[in-house]
């Protein structure tokens, strides 16, 4: 069973430039969930995905939007990156709504200089 | 949401058990109470949840207080692998929402 991976990895950006950062969720999961890390804090929970819409939004501007695909993948998107933007995004899936338990990927992390 | 508060830092042994403390005093008769942790490097990874009763897994136990104002989880036999952040939190059942409040944890670090 394929865990939840990212890509990519690690990725550089400057400040105004926009970034797409990609999910693929567990297999037979069809919710996907962003979160960001700054350094040093606890994940911050940016949207949450269910069959192809956002259901569920944190404090975070409409700079920061996302995708779901019809086999459950995810995007994120953000424009006009920031210096603040800087962090690990981690995506988190889950095999229906309303549980707690989810399923984290390793995560990207975005340098914005 | 309601807040949990964990000790910034414990240390233990390996091959000791360990309890790491969470305070909830404000939890709501329906939140559940999750514990998550992060190893370096490493995206969270779910380690157990309960609502009222104790509960045990291959993983840990969680032991709730009789009016859940407080909870400990109980890594039985702590190994080198077991150093990461851990976080304790409240997710209210709420139809659809997956939201996850994560404070700054407890970070544990054994001690071989």
């Amino acid at each position: 069973e394929t865990g939840v991976t990212q890509s990519p990895t690690h990725l550089i950006k400057t400040r105004g430039q926009q970034v797409t950062l990609r999910c693929s969720s567990q297999s037979g999961h069809n919710t996907v969930s962003w979160y960001q890390q700054a350094l040093g804090q606890g994940p911050q929970f940016i949207f949450q995905y269910y069959r192809e819409e956002e259901n569920g939004r944190g404090n975070f501007p409409p700079r920061f939007s996302g995708l779901q695909f019809p086999n459950y993948s995810s995007e994120l998107n953000v424009n006009a990156l920031e210096l603040d933007d800087s962090a690990l995004y981690l995506c988190a899936s889950s095999p229906r709504l309303n549980t707690g338990e989810l399923f984290f990927g390793e995560g990207s992390r975005l340098t914005v200089l | 949401d309601a807040k949990t508060t964990q000790p910034n830092s414990m240390e233990s042994n390996e091959e000791e058990p360990v309890h790491l403390p969470c305070n909830h005093s404000t939890i709501s008769g329906t939140d559940y109470i999750h514990w998550y942790r992060q190893l370096p490097s490493q995206g969270p990874e779910y380690v157990i949840h309960g609502l009222t009763s104790n509960v045990n897994n291959r993983m840990a136990s969680l032991a709730i207080a009789e009016d859940r104002k407080s909870s400990t989880l109980i890594l039985h036999r702590a190994t080198l692998r077991d150093a990461a952040v851990y976080y304790c939190i409240l997710r209210a059942p709420i139809q659809g929402a997956q939201k996850l409040v994560f404070g700054q944890g407890t970070r544990l670090t054994i001690n071989p």
